[in-house]
């Protein structure tokens, strides 16, 4: 099956900083979507970002499927985003979303 | 804005009980999915459906069954609870867009302790 490799795997960051989170993944897709688990466990959808860039705020993806990842970047970051974030890809034929491990994102005041 | 809406964020059962969780979305969407959260393991994908009555296995089907009688409703059943059973479940729901999964959007979860 398809690997989704996330980077770094934790992030402690002082509040106004900036961030840039990756996603790699394996093989071809026609599916990605990066969502953020908040501290309750509900996965809040950021971005479905199959190809191209988005923004929304202080958060922005780019995805470059041809060269097989995702980035997300956080700017200004606050206490608020602390939580995981994941990346979740589906391969081109197949029917199910596959997620990546998550980056744990601390924000200290 | 899509609401999926889980019947019980908390709950403690024991051995061998049979369970129910309940979800609910707004938005008349056609796919529904149920996923497992276990630390070290990530997300894992349960049962989905992608329309009423229908079902499919996902990666992980042992030991549970679903019910998709209404186009809204999406149950996971547990018909004997075990321990290993414990984990954070979480349902879901997209609309068919390119390959057929789409935007998921998901219920805030229920965390289940099976003692």
């Amino acid at each position: 099956g398809i690997q989704v490799e996330q980077s770094p795997p934790d992030l402690i960051l002082q509040e106004g900083a900036n961030s840039t989170l990756r996603c790699n993944f394996s093989d071809s897709v026609n599916n990605l979507q990066w969502f953020h688990q908040n501290p309750w466990g509900q996965l809040i959808n950021l971005f479905y970002i199959p190809s191209g860039t988005k923004q929304n705020g202080r958060l922005s993806a780019t995805t470059v499927a041809t060269e097989r990842y995702s980035l997300l970047y956080i700017s200004s970051s606050q206490t608020t985003d602390s939580g995981v974030y994941f990346c979740a890809v589906k391969q081109t034929g197949a029917n199910n979303l596959f997620f990546g491990t998550g980056t744990r994102l601390t924000v200290i005041p | 804005d899509v609401k999926v809406t889980q019947s019980s964020r908390y709950l403690v059962k024991r051995t061998g009980e049979k369970v129910f969780l309940e979800c609910v979305q707004d938005m008349d969407h056609e796919n529904m999915f149920w996923y497992r959260q276990d630390p070290g393991l990530g997300l894992r994908l349960i049962y989905f459906s992608y329309d009423v009555k229908m079902k499919e296995k996902g990666d992980i089907p042992e030991g549970y069954s679903v019910s998709r009688e209404k186009k809204e409703r999406f149950s996971l059943i547990l018909e004997s609870a075990s321990t290993n059973q414990t984990s954070m479940y979480l349902c879901a729901s997209s609309d068919p867009g390119q390959g057929a999964i789409g935007e998921l959007f998901f219920g805030e979860g229920s965390r289940l302790t099976v003692l």
